[in-house]
């Protein structure tokens, strides 16, 4: 079965601190992305990446950054957490190709910034 | 560049009523895939169906089908007998062949009353 797994579900943080949401996805994909999703504004791409140690900035990169050290490995980092972050996360993968054009979502990360 | 239209933004149906989700989407490529997601009250975005450019033929799925018209650059989504746990919200995104990554819009909201 597809498994895309984010390591924290929910999550309460302080403004200024320095946030790491894991990603991990057994399905050797070489596509990795991180998305979030705001009330009436859909999903916007932060950051994806096309292999490791790749990665291209998204639609919204501004106060994020992202790790992928290995295949099945992406991490989002805010590296100075601010109440405008506090947002749902997903994580998700896909392979290569056209056949590959599927993406797998993981179940979330809800982050909130007091 | 894909930009994807859900004009509903929520629909509220009584169980067993049959509900369709409107799709409409915009692109310049021959060649590409459309894609619907599922994402219940638990957050995690749900693989529905993919869909390529070449193939208009409808498809069903138990008490789900969908019908893809090129031609109006459409592709509708159809509950039959709509349960309660059927309420999610409904996405509808677009991929070009050589895409990396999806377009997402708001998704439409559905609630199916019991």
């Amino acid at each position: 079965d597809v498994k895309v797994t984010q390591s924290s579900r929910y999550l309460v943080k302080r403004t200024g601190e320095k946030v790491f949401l894991e990603c991990v996805q057994d399905m050797d994909h070489e596509n990795m992305f991180w998305y979030r999703q705001d009330p009436g504004l859909g999903l916007r791409l932060i950051y994806f990446s096309y292999d490791v140690k790749m990665k291209e900035k998204g639609d919204i990169p501004e106060g994020y950054s992202v790790s992928r050290e290995k295949k099945e490995r992406f991490s989002l980092i805010l590296e100075s957490a601010s109440t405008n972050q506090t947002s749902m996360y997903l994580c998700a993968s896909k392979g290569r190709g056209p056949s590959g054009n599927t993406i797998y979502f993981g179940e979330g990360s809800w982050l909130t910034v007091v | 560049a894909q930009k994807v239209t859900q004009a509903q933004t929520e629909i509220s149906v009584v169980e067993k009523e049959d509900v369709t989700l409107d799709c409409v989407y915009e692109t310049r490529d021959t060649t590409y895939y459309l894609f619907w997601y599922k994402q219940p009250p638990s957050g995690e975005l749900v693989f529905l169906i993919r869909r390529n450019s070449f193939d208009e033929q409808n498809e069903i799925s138990g008490r789900y089908s969908w019908n893809f018209q090129k031609s109006t650059s459409s592709f509708n989504f159809t509950i039959t007998a709509s349960q309660v746990v059927d309420s999610a919200v409904y996405f509808c995104a677009p991929l070009n062949n050589y895409g990396q990554n999806f377009v997402f819009g708001p998704g439409t909201r559905l609630s199916v009353l019991p």
